[in-house]
């Protein structure tokens, strides 16, 4: 596709579940990253991949959060035993490397709602 | 990262020129300044990105000072589709620091009013 593209859109789920949120970059980008974006709040970012390492996962909130990639290519954010602060849009950007200045282009996100 | 403080909140007229101030004064030498934008409900939108001379792409003007501490975003002619929340952030030199992060504080909501 032309852009990066997110799903699912929406994910309503009850406290104590598991979900996984993928996210399929732009073809080549070879830097992949996910955010999280709570209400009325800024950017939060989560980890960076580079190919399929992640070479910085300094932002993951806690151990119920991973994330991997395969392929170089999809990567998907998982989050166990959810809990109802993990509710929020979870945002994923690529860029064609992780260079100096390289953009990023987002994607529409997944909007998560944890009861 | 160096980080970034913006005005939580400005308004501009319709057709008028929006000036989206952004201060970053522990920017260091390798590191680039990067404004997005966020429409209600979406994505971020790339808009324009700068080192240290002045940039201007069909979306907007950047102007950084020379000492790079702080710059400008300019909407020349703004449109009510332009009301959204801009983010001034500065990229993390990657090959310095092995993470290609951006750190995002929580922008500027800008309204354009008719």
């Amino acid at each position: 596709g032309a852009g990066v593209s997110q799903s699912p859109s929406n994910k309503v789920t009850e406290k104590g579940k598991d979900v996984e949120l993928r996210c399929d970059p732009i073809s080549g980008h070879t830097a992949l990253y996910w955010y999280r974006q709570s209400l009325g709040q800024g950017l939060e970012f989560l980890i960076y991949f580079q190919g399929n390492s992640a070479p910085d996962k300094s932002g993951l909130p806690s151990d119920r959060f991973s994330a991997e990639r395969t392929g170089g290519s999809v990567s998907t954010l998982t989050i166990q035993r959810t809990q109802q602060e993990d509710s929020a849009v979870y945002l994923c950007a690529s860029s064609l490397l992780a260079g100096k200045g390289d953009t990023q282009y987002f994607g529409p996100g997944t909007r998560l709602t944890v009861l | 990262d160096a980080k970034t403080t913006q005005p939580p909140s400005m308004d501009c007229a319709e057709g008028r020129a929006a000036n989206l101030p952004c201060n970053h004064s522990t920017i260091s030498g390798n590191e680039y300044v990067y404004w997005y934008r966020q429409i209600h409900s979406q994505g971020p939108q790339y808009i324009i990105h700068g080192l240290k001379n002045n940039e201007t792409n069909e979306m907007a003007s950047l102007i950084i000072t020379e000492d790079r501490k702080s710059s400008t975003l300019i909407l020349p002619h703004a449109t009510l589709r332009d009301t959204a929340v801009y983010y001034c952030i500065v990229r993390v030199d990657p090959i310095n620091t092995n993470a290609g992060k951006s750190t995002f504080g929580d922008g500027t909501t800008l309204t354009v009013k008719p």
